[in-house]
């Protein structure tokens, strides 16, 4: 089974600035993606960026990044020119591939995000 | 394209009752999955359909089923409910031609339970 952990309940950041999310995750699988989510308070999950582990590259998404570390299991998400529009509850996913597999999504606990003005 | 639809937005219920829920997916969407979002729980997977079969299930008590019509549309339906059954039901909706795709949510459906 998977697990995939945010340490970090709240954060907040000043508008215009950057922060950085934390996620790690444990899995005996080698091929997964993963995902961030974001859930502002319409309480509408919306997809913020994927990352397919068999890239090395790390994905980016206008403002949004991540740094996709496999060998340690972690996947951060960096917000970069932090908007107030980026509030909200943030949350990491895992999903495996392959094989029969399905769609299932695996979610972290969340980090609530709070950009000040 | 219209998104992920789910009726009732909201649901009051009592112990005991049973519910459906509906979620309408994506047009070309043949994979529904079902998410509980509770504060103490958190997000957990409850099903996932494709082509009108059960593709995966998560670890809930047999009270919670589901199905899915031959138009891709889903319901989700609990019986006997409990207070601990208050949450948000999220449906999330794919093409699920290739497994492990993206998947797109719906506003979701709040249940409270008295």
């Amino acid at each position: 089974a998977q697990t995939v952990t945010q340490s970090q309940p709240e954060m907040s950041v000043q508008e215009a600035e950057t922060v950085t999310l934390s996620c790690t995750y444990d899995t005996s699988e080698n091929n997964y993606y993963l995902f961030w989510y974001k859930q502002p308070p319409s309480r509408q999950m919306i997809l913020v960026i994927r990352q397919e582990a068999y890239k090395q590259q790390n994905a980016t998404e206008n403002r949004f990044s991540v740094n996709f570390q496999k060998a340690a299991k972690s996947f951060s998400l960096k917000i970069s020119d932090s908007q107030l529009g980026d509030t909200a509850m943030y949350f990491c996913a895992f999903m495996k591939h392959g094989g029969n597999a399905g769609n299932m999504l695996t979610f972290g606990g969340g980090t609530r995000l709070m950009v000040k003005p | 394209k219209a998104g992920v639809t789910q009726t009732p937005r909201y649901l009051i219920k009592t112990r005991g009752q049973q519910v459906t829920l509906s979620c309408s997916p994506i047009s070309g969407h043949r994979s529904v999955s079902w998410y509980q979002q509770t504060p103490g729980q958190g997000l957990q997977f409850l099903f996932e359909y494709f082509s009108e079969t059960q593709r995966n299930k998560g670890n809930f008590p047999g009270r919670f089923s589901g199905r899915q019509f031959s138009n891709s549309r889903s319901e989700m339906n609990v019986s006997t409910l409990e207070l601990g059954d208050s949450a948000l039901y999220l449906c999330a909706s794919s093409f699920g031609k290739q497994t492990q795709e993206t998947q797109y949510f719906g506003p979701g459906t709040r249940l409270l339970v008295l």
